[in-house]
């Protein structure tokens, strides 16, 4: 059963504009959450965060969303750039020890820049 | 520059053999991971470990085996008695506490031949 969901394998979004990357729940116990950008053939680096305790989280051009209600998250990416064509990874922590027992990752979404 | 070191990056196996994939940090980080990257999958726990001498099976720990004799070093072996080992195989390490610093190698690809 996939506790970390993300439906869309893969987004398409003209240089510029918007990109909207979703992400949902099912494990109500999660209460932090990371997205990690991924190129091919290289490790995974760590993008943005938010805690469960907060419903918004900027930093420069990335912003994630978090409504604990719906259990969902989003990845804002305004104003979307061609180095932003990756692979984009939803992850949570399995369990309250704050992720030393490892992080639970979506199936990511491929999100393709053009130009 | 601290960092994670997996090597090597790319690696072929005759079906049937044992192979071990090298995982070493200089971060000073307690807990290291394993994943496996499949395409069109996310990335799936194979074993951690918290602490040296200690590690924990994952989701899909059937046909790997590891060790952690000391902090910096968690080698992956993939045994003949995984199934379908081809596949993209990541290490990462953590603090152990909280979420800080949570870092990934570059990966090895190994390939089944």
């Amino acid at each position: 059963d996939q506790q970390v969901k993300q439906n869309s394998p893969s987004l398409s979004v003209q240089e510029g504009r918007i990109s909207i990357l979703n992400c949902d729940y099912t494990n109500s116990m999660f209460d932090y959450f990371l997205w990690y950008k991924k190129y091919p053939a290289e490790g995974p680096t760590f993008l943005i965060s938010i805690s469960s305790i907060k419903d918004k989280n900027e930093d420069g051009r990335f912003t994630v969303f978090l409504n604990k209600s719906a259990k969902h998250l989003s990845l804002h990416i305004v104003p979307s750039q061609p180095g932003d064509s990756a692979v984009y990874f939803c992850a949570a922590p399995d369990h309250s020890g704050g992720g030393a027992d490892g992080l639970t990752f979506g199936k990511g979404t491929h999100l393709i820049i053009q130009p | 520059d601290g960092g994670i070191t997996q090597s090597p990056k790319y690696l072929f196996r005759k079906e049937g053999q044992n192979v071990t994939l090298s995982c070493e940090q200089n971060l000073n980080h307690d807990a290291m991971y394993w994943y496996r990257q499949d395409p069109g999958q996310g990335l799936r726990l194979i074993y951690y470990s918290q602490i040296v001498n200690d590690f924990q099976k994952g989701d899909i720990a059937e046909g790997y085996s590891v060790s952690r004799e000391k902090k910096e070093s968690f080698p992956l072996t993939v045994t003949s008695a995984q199934k379908n080992p081809t596949a993209f195989y990541l290490c990462a390490s953590s603090i152990g506490q909280g979420m800080t610093g949570y870092t990934f190698g570059s990966g090895t690809r190994l390939t089944v031949v």
